[in-house]
């Protein structure tokens, strides 16, 4: 059974604090994604990475930064935790092949107070 | 711009027949993947479109018209567990990078 994980489920951080999301998945995929997801938005492309140790923004990436140091896993960063980061943040992975879909981690609300 | 339209919210019986639209205007595609995502977990995929015509899975069929930037999702013989948001997405070209719909929450009434 494909899986995607997130570290932590519901997190809540203050302004100001450096925060880590882990995402691993056990597929062997190439590509892994961090959205965030907000009431009436839809989910936004913070980064992505095709590869280890290769990142590209994606339409949001202000105030986040992202680590591909293992294939398998992919770190989403909030370098200095602001209240307007308060979401869902998803972590996803696809493989290399161009009609295949992205396998989702569980997400984890993240509240910064 | 990129954009995805479509419905905020539909209300449907159980046993019936329901499509879900959705509208895209995009700088390129190259395919359209409908998920579904039950409340407070993650998004699971249902289909994937890349050439005209209908692709039926069993209750879920998924439709798309690339001429009339168009796709609809129909569900049959709905049941109460397909009480759920349901997410249209286009992928615009090939570093499979996903511009997502707003999604359209479904309800199942008895």
């Amino acid at each position: 059974d494909v899986k995607v994980t997130q570290s932590s489920r519901y997190l809540v951080k203050r302004t100001g604090e450096k925060v880590f999301l882990e995402c691993v998945q056990d597929m062997d995929h190439e590509n892994m994604f961090w959205y965030r997801q907000d009431p009436g938005l839809g989910l936004r492309l913070i980064y992505f990475s095709y590869d280890v140790k290769m990142k590209e923004k994606g339409d949001i990436p202000e105030g986040y930064s992202v680590s591909r140091e293992k294939k398998e896993r992919f770190s989403l960063i909030l370098e200095s935790a602001s209240t307007n980061q308060t979401s869902m943040y998803l972590c996803a992975s696809s493989s290399g092949t161009e009609n295949t879909e992205a396998f989702f981690g569980q997400g984890t609300r993240l509240t910064v107070v | 711009g990129q954009n995805i339209d479509q419905p905020t919210e539909m209300t449907a019986t159980e046993g019936a027949i329901v499509q879900i639209n959705c509208t895209y205007q995009t700088s390129g595609f190259n395919g359209l993947f409908w998920y579904q995502q039950h409340a407070g977990e993650a998004p699971t995929f249902l289909s994937y479109n890349v050439l005209d015509g209908l692709e039926e899975k069993g209750r879920f069929s998924s439709f798309l018209s690339r001429s009339k930037g168009y796709s609809y999702l129909l569900l049959k013989e709905l049941q109460m567990k397909d009480s759920a948001s349901y997410l249209c997405a286009v992928r615009v070209d090939s570093n499979y990078q996903l511009i997502w719909g707003a999604g359209t929450k479904l309800i199942i009434k008895p």
